[in-house]
């Protein structure tokens, strides 16, 4: 089946940065969209980032253009956020997820199946 | 601030019917784009409840529906049952940031 398994806790200090990875099977990596989405604690889910796994081609949303970048790693199916100039306001709960195949338009997309989630502290 | 708008918080007794509304704008559901809703149970990642406004995954209960017209939409639960408590959020694509964009989420609370 579709599993997407990503890398531990970590705990940072501000003005680090952190790298997640988001580990996939079950399925043609390179066929289907990644998404970056986080939810800090008592707020709603936040989209980050997403690239296309044959082109590499990437797209973030603003906020975070300029200290976000979303790699991927075809020989071993899996994509990476790199994520810079920690803050406080970046504790959060990470979550990588497929959405659909690279061929449908993009605005048609809906995210399944989700990573369990990766916890990011930011704390002096 | 999200920018699809969903209230904090439903409730209902079990066996009844509940609706979760989600509005947007002309960037988003005005615009023509999909809605799509997930449940968040306590403890676990987003799973994917309705897709295309309207369409069950595998494995979903028919007790779940989903609707949309215009710049609104609307989940609908019936027959609650206590494993329903949940938050729920609901999805739509916005031109204005050109990628996903997500309500601020809805706690059911099952009475």
């Amino acid at each position: 089946q579709v599993q997407l398994v990503q890398s531990g806790a970590e705990v940072k200090k501000p003005g680090a940065s952190v790298k997640v990875s988001c580990k996939t099977s079950g399925y043609t990596f390179t066929d289907f969209y990644i998404h970056w989405v986080r939810q800090a604690p008592g707020q709603g889910l936040e989209w980050m980032a997403r690239i296309n796994p044959k082109s590499g081609a990437t797209k973030y949303a603003p906020k975070f253009q300029g200290r976000v970048t979303m790699t991927r790693d075809t020989s071993i199916s899996a994509a990476y956020l790199d994520l810079t100039r920690l803050t406080s306001d970046d504790t959060a709960v990470y979550f990588c997820v497929r959405a659909r195949e690279t061929y449908y338009l993009e605005s048609t997309n809906w995210l399944d199946p989700w990573g369990q989630g990766t916890l990011v502290i930011v704390s002096s | 601030q999200s920018v699809l708008t969903q209230p904090p918080s439903v409730s209902g007794a079990p066996g009844q019917r509940v609706t979760i509304s989600c509005t947007g704008s002309g960037s988003n559901l005005g615009a023509g784009f999909d809605v799509h809703w997930y449940q968040r149970l306590p403890g676990t990642a987003p799973k994917l409840l309705i897709y295309g406004n309207e369409n069950r995954p595998s494995g979903v209960p028919d007790r779940f529906s989903g609707s949309k017209s215009g710049t609104s939409a609307s989940l609908a639960i019936t027959g609650l049952q206590a494993e329903d408590e949940a938050d729920y959020y609901c999805q739509s694509y916005d031109t204005s940031l050109s990628g996903p964009t997500f309500g601020g989420g809805t706690t059911l609370t099952v009475l």
